[in-house]
């Protein structure tokens, strides 16, 4: 069935710091892959997505390239804030989510 | 446009008790999905529903139910409780329309369930 492993957590950075935080996948088919952001008690909301291989999705300077050779969509930012700060999750069609990668950034 | 909305926010219940959690999607939604969440499970996938049937289902006992109204308003009930089903449980609704699971779901903010 399908799955998704995200990298543990929690994930400390310093403002301005590059932010990679990996998910792969395991699915049939091709899957639309998402990335949801949840901050401190609040649901979660889309923070991107891709619906076919080799889509980039961006949004707030985040960006997740959706690679089938290597079932990855890793999410990648150049420069974070303390705003940032937040519960991060890989979805998959949806329906799957990672276990959630907590990222904390310092000023 | 008002977002999903759910309903209790907090709930306090003791072992054996059942509980009824609601969800109002956003306006023209026809799906809604629920989903537990704890610290040591993750998000975990309980149903989906679109147009009042259950779509997709999660590995969850029967315990977890769930039903849609033609409104699209949903309720999940959760009969017997345990220790364990304490948890935020979150709901989301989405169009639904692309059938292949690449619609942008949108979340409320969750009700948390404690269990005593």
């Amino acid at each position: 069935g399908d799955s998704v492993t995200q990298m543990e957590g929690p994930v400390t950075l310093s403002e301005e710091a590059f932010l990679t935080i990996n998910c792969t996948y395991t699915a049939t088919g091709y899957p639309s892959l998402f990335w949801y952001v949840q901050y401190p008690g609040e649901g979660l909301q889309l923070l991107l997505k891709a619906t076919k291989a080799d889509d980039k999705g961006s949004n707030k300077g985040f960006e997740a390239t959706y690679r089938k050779e290597t079932t990855s969509f890793h999410l990648e930012k150049g420069s974070v804030q303390v705003s940032d700060s937040a519960v991060y999750f890989c979805a998959l069609r949806g329906l799957t989510f990672g276990s959630g990668t907590r990222l904390q950034v310092q000023p | 446009k008002a977002g999903v909305t759910q309903t209790p926010r907090y709930l306090i219940k003791t072992r054996g008790q059942q509980v009824t959690l609601s969800c109002s999607p956003i306006s023209g939604h026809r799906s809604v999905s629920w989903y537990q969440q704890t610290p040591g499970q993750g998000l975990q996938f309980l149903f989906e529903y679109f147009s009042e049937t259950q779509r997709n289902k999660g590995n969850f006992p029967g315990r977890f139910s769930g039903r849609q109204f033609s409104n699209s308003r949903s309720e999940m009930n959760v009969s017997t409780l345990e220790l364990g089903d304490s948890a935020l449980y979150l709901c989301a609704s989405s169009s639904g329309t692309s059938g292949s699971g690449s619609d942008t779901q949108y979340f409320g903010p969750g009700t948390r369930l404690t269990v005593l």
